[in-house]
């Protein structure tokens, strides 16, 4: 397998759950990034991981946890979330953050509902 | 504030050429990327320009000026298959990520 993969691809959650979305690069990239994608609206950068270690958090609400417990795998934990939070959810991978040049890889996305 | 702008949706016919157009104001200047995104499937790398001019890859080419704060991504004999969204982002001075909210190119026979 290569790419960047997550699963799982469509979740639908209640306001009360717990829920957990993962992300898996076999690019062997340093940098590792979660993004919102809404309707007609610019991607939103929510975390960046850099060599395992968190080095931007956009001031994302609480209710949205990241974990990145090596180079390879990321994982974004959801509880407690809102309607509004319904969104396309992105993980990407790139060689580095920080830089020019080298473009992101992205995975298919998460398709959240709320309800 | 950074800001990227691109039309919202253009339509073209299928072996005809469409021009889309990005316009930014960012702090600083890293990059600009173009990405294609099909309708529920992953944005994937067009194109990258750092430098002014004209980058050509296949049917796509990727223009930019960067003193008047512009790009355009050229689509040339237009295929059914390129129906998709076309994302626009500049990297800033901090090596930040600027996106557009994306182009919906709508290829019809």
């Amino acid at each position: 397998e290569t790419g960047v993969t997550q699963t799982p691809r469509h979740l639908v959650m209640g306001m009360t759950n717990k829920k957990s979305l993962k992300c898996e690069q076999h690019l062997g990239h340093n940098a590792m990034y979660w993004y919102k994608q809404s309707a007609k609206k610019p991607l939103e950068l929510m975390f960046v991981y850099s060599l395992e270690e968190r080095v931007e958090n956009n001031s994302v609400p609480s209710r949205f946890s990241p974990e990145c417990p090596n180079s390879s795998h990321l994982f974004l934990h959801l509880h407690t979330l809102q309607p509004e939070d319904s969104a396309l959810y992105l993980c990407a991978s790139s060689p580095k953050s920080g830089t020019s040049g080298s473009p992101l890889h992205f995975g298919n996305g998460t398709r959240l509902t709320v309800t | 504030g950074q800001n990227i702008d691109q039309p919202t949706e253009m339509t073209a016919t299928e072996g005809a050429i469409v021009q889309i157009n990005c316009t930014y104001q960012t702090s600083g200047f890293n990059g600009l990327f173009w990405y294609q995104q099909h309708a529920g499937e992953a944005p994937t790398f067009l194109s990258y320009n750092v430098l002014d001019g004209l980058e050509e890859k296949g049917r796509f080419s990727s223009f930019l000026s960067r003193s008047k704060g512009y790009s355009y991504l050229l689509l040339k004999e237009l295929q059914m298959k390129d129906s998709a969204s076309y994302l626009c982002a500049v990297m800033d001075s901090n090596y930040q990520l600027i996106w557009g909210a994306g182009t919906k190119l709508i290829i019809k026979p």
